[in-house]
């Protein structure tokens, strides 16, 4: 069955470094997701990307986040200047389209650790 | 803010069916209802879902009610891998908006 995969699946940086999060969603998907969810929270929404530009963002994702597709396989998060707070569980997910009727299916998540 | 109202927690005996309710009575007509749970810190996991016809899968059935105003899923025959947090949403148009779910524990 067609997964969404993620890497790496834990990471730990010093604050104030840069990180990038993969992400290959499944193939024939169109719409791609990044969420979080801090340690005891709810999954929170960060943007979502289609057609080569983002869609729609949540007010977590500012400046310090970006979203790309390098290639026809990959979808990064990068998150530039990391702080404390952005310890969390990141979620990759994709839909095949943006429609109401359709489901979106998650990976496994990176936990990102800040140190 | 999510648009529906789960219980914090329930408890279902394994073996038994487990009744999952969920209350979205702001939901307007081409909204639809998923259900996703979450294991432990694992991604999202998506379950069922449906508009107005109850909906039946491999997994779990759900059932609408006639106003659309709240739906229950049904886990036939829980087992204890179903501990879990389950989400009830409504929409689910391009983005999804988690509520805190209900959890359910699976007891031997």
């Amino acid at each position: 069955e067609p997964e969404v995969t993620q890497t790496p699946s834990h990471q730990v940086t010093q604050m104030g470094q840069e990180v990038i999060l993969r992400c290959v969603p499944i193939s024939n998907h169109l719409y791609f997701y990044w969420y979080r969810q801090i340690l005891g929270q709810k999954v929170e929404f960060l943007v979502s990307f289609y057609n080569n530009e983002i869609s729609e963002k949540s007010e977590i994702f500012d400046d310090q986040f970006s979203v790309e597709r390098p290639d026809g396989s990959n979808f990064t998060l990068k998150i530039r200047s990391t702080k404390l707070e952005d310890s969390a569980m990141y979620f990759c997910a994709s839909m095949r389209q943006g429609r109401s009727n359709t489901e979106a299916f998650f990976g496994q998540g990176t936990r990102l650790t800040v140190v | 803010d999510a648009k529906t109202t789960q219980p914090t927690s329930m408890d279902c005996a394994e073996g038994r069916a487990a009744n999952l309710p969920c209350n979205h009575s702001t939901i307007s007509g081409n909204e639809y209802v998923y259900w996703y749970r979450q294991i432990h810190s694992q991604g999202p996991q998506y379950i069922i879902h449906g508009l107005k016809n109850n909906e039946t899968n491999e997994m779990a059935s759900l059932i609408i009610t006639e106003d659309r105003k709240s739906s229950t899923l049904i886990l036939p025959h829980a087992t204890l891998r179903d501990t879990a947090v389950y989400y009830c949403i409504v929409g689910g148009y391009s983005t999804l908006t988690f509520g805190k779910g209900t959890m359910l524990l699976v007891s031997p």
